[in-house]
């Protein structure tokens, strides 16, 4: 199965400051998303990555707080800018190999965000 | 109500048990149910990947989905203290021309050697 490196794995960050997270894969995927867990919660979907074009938003999640790169087949950066404390959570990165749709879905590690 | 329900836990089993962890959902869209399990600083593995009712196995793990009463199961037997993580569960459909992957809340499993 793929190898799927998320950097950095956790970070402490002023507030207003911007953190950028890398998502890697070492095989070609053919979608990538960026979801955010926090304590007690679901899983939550911020975003489909586009390889080359805009990423595309889930409801209540916009384009100014969380850019999105996807240059490539097999790497995105999720941005979360303007950070503030409820920011503090984790975010993960994951992918789709060989599937139908969007789904079975592969995780990365995830990135350990606190704001202090 | 939410579009998937999971029991919450935590469960704390002695080793060798049988466990059962549970979810309802209330969309009859979905039509895959996925299980993962998640360690403490790692990330979602997924477990157990399903299409449409039935049961399938993978060694001491055991999916079953039942799509007329919208409720999915995970079976773990012989349980070990390895088996102590975070099980999420996860299900997805095609609905309005769009697709999303819809996790529970997931439930804490702790095996007592």
């Amino acid at each position: 199965s793929a190898v799927i490196s998320q950097k950095p794995s956790r970070d402490i960050c002023q507030r207003g400051t911007s953190l950028t997270i890398q998502c890697q894969v070492d095989s070609q995927v053919t979608m990538m998303f960026w979801y955010r867990q926090q304590p007690g919660q679901s899983l939550t979907l911020i975003a489909t990555a586009n390889q080359g074009s805009e990423a595309t938003y889930e409801s209540g999640f916009v384009i100014d707080k969380f850019p999105i790169s996807r240059p490539n087949l097999t790497f995105s950066t999720l941005t979360v800018s303007n950070l503030s404390p409820e920011d503090s959570s984790i975010y993960l990165c994951s992918v789709v190999i060989v599937g139908v749709g969007n789904q079975p879905q592969h995780f990365g590690d995830g990135t350990r965000l606190s704001i202090l | 109500q939410k579009e998937v329900e999971q029991d919450p836990g935590p469960l704390s089993v002695p080793e060798g048990a049988i466990v059962s962890l549970n979810c309802t959902y209330s969309n009859s869209a979905f039509q895959y149910f996925m299980w993962y399990r998640q360690y403490s600083r790692k990330g979602p593995e997924l477990l157990m990947y399903t299409y449409s009712s039935g049961n399938k196995e993978d060694g001491r793990f055991t999916a079953q989905v039942d799509k007329s009463s919208k409720y999915i199961s995970l079976f773990i037997r012989d349980s070990q203290p390895s088996d102590s993580a975070t099980y999420l569960c996860a299900m997805s459909g095609r609905q309005g021309g769009s697709e999303k992957l819809v996790f529970g809340k997931g439930m804490k499993l702790t095996v007592n050697p």
